[in-house]
Order: C-alpha cells, then sequence, then structure tokens
C-alpha cells in the first residue's frame, strides 16, 4: 500500500488563486520530497525537506512539513495554466514510497 | 549535464514474451532506482541498485528483475509478461552520498503495453 496519501486527490482553481495540497505519510522520514508529473510522463522534482526543517521557499512553492502529524503541504502561489499537472509527495528512509497524487487543474 | 535516458520510450509486447529496459543515470550518479506507474496502484517501487547491487527491493514478483552495470547503467527485465504488466515504467538515479535517501531525478520513462 502507498504510505504517503495527497489530500486532495484533485483540484480545479483559475489561474491566479492559490492551490494547496497535503500529504501524510505513515513511518518515520529523513526527508520529504514533492515532485510534478505532467500528463504520464516522468516526474520533476520540485523541492526537498529534510526532517529538522518545517518550512521551505522555492520560487512559487512553499513546503511545510509537520513530522508530529506526519504530514506535509504544498502551496502554489499565483498559479498558471502551465501549473496544470499532478503533484506526488514522496517520502521515506532508505527508499522512497509515493503518494497517490494530487491532480492540479488551472483553468485559463 | 545530461538527464536520465530511458530506453525504448515505447514498447509493446503480447502475453508471455519477455522485455528489457534500459535506463542511463545522470553522470555521476551511482544509485538508480525503477518504479512502476499505473492508474489503480499509482508509484509503486520496485528495486534499487548501488555499486551494482541491488539495496532495496519492493513487492513485486520474481518475474521482475534488473542489474546495475559498472558505468551505473541499470536494466530492468520483466519475464513471462501479463496484461496487468502494461505500465509506464520510470527510472530514476540519484549520488546516494549520504546513506539515506536524496533527491531522485527522473527519466522520461518506457511505456509499456502487454497486448
Amino acid at each position: 500500500s502507498q504510505q504517503g496519501e495527497e489530500d486532495p486527490q484533485a483540484l480545479s482553481i483559475q489561474e491566479g488563486e492559490n492551490a494547496t495540497m497535503n500529504c501524510s505519510y505513515k513511518t518515520s522520514i529523513n526527508n520529504l520530497q514533492w515532485y510534478r508529473q505532467n500528463s504520464g510522463r516522468g516526474l520533476v522534482h520540485l523541492i526537498l525537506i529534510r526532517s529538522n526543517e518545517r518550512e521551505k521557499h522555492s520560487g512559487r512553492l512553499r513546503v511545510t512539513l509537520d513530522t508530529s502529524k506526519k504530514s506535509s503541504s504544498l502551496l502554489i502561489t499565483a498559479s498558471r495554466a502551465a501549473d496544470t499537472a499532478s503533484y506526488f509527495c514522496a517520502s521515506g528512509t532508505y527508499k522512497y514510497i509515493f503518494g497517490t497524487g494530487t491532480r492540479l487543474k488551472v483553468l485559463a | 549535464k545530461a538527464g536520465v535516458t530511458q530506453t525504448p520510450r515505447y514498447l509493446i509486447k503480447t502475453r508471455g514474451q519477455q522485455v528489457t529496459l534500459s535506463c542511463s543515470p545522470i553522470s555521476g550518479h551511482r544509485s538508480v532506482s525503477w518504479y512502476q506507474q499505473t492508474p489503480g496502484q499509482g508509484l509503486q517501487f520496485l528495486f534499487e541498485y548501488f555499486s551494482e547491487t541491488q539495496r532495496n527491493k519492493g513487492n513485486f514478483p520474481g518475474r521482475f528483475s534488473g542489474r546495475q552495470f559498472s558505468n551505473s547503467r541499470s536494466e530492468m527485465n520483466v519475464s513471462t509478461l501479463e496484461l496487468g504488466d502494461s505500465a509506464l515504467y520510470l527510472c530514476a538515479s540519484s549520488l546516494y552520498t549520504s546513506g539515506g535517501t536524496d533527491t531522485q531525478y527522473f527519466g522520461p520513462g518506457t511505456r509499456l503495453t502487454v497486448l
């Protein structure tokens, strides 16, 4: 079974709005990563947050990590149509387990 | 620096056949992992190789096997193909310097269709 669970499974927003996706995991981790996948293609690494970090920023992305709740969130600000993709969190200690993904659709 | 490359990109096979997929990691990366992605099961970890040794393995039957060469290139093989093996197979490479999980960089995948 998947270790990570993303929430929501699907999200549809207007261009310019913010998109927030959540991820929960089950076991202890060294770090947690977020990836983007466009339409059945390879995954693109977005951001890595280590287990001793609480928040990290990269451009329009903001990731938070709460190890006590075993959860993370990804915020995409000022979304664009090009952000339309599936987003996955990946967590683990010696191997990554991917969540089920959130399908984000940004409407122009 | 060139990214992770996978060949072939698309493959059509029939049940009972076997298939070999290839992955070339980013130069300098020593760890290669393989994942299977299907609409029903999502992304599932197959196995990981480091320095020509399988370090981690997922919950897949023995029909799925892999290997890594001294130049870190990796192949995975699926024997006696079943319809359910139709999937996108993704390869990822990482430096694996810390002994824990490092950033994995993914290739474009090989789309396998089993008829």
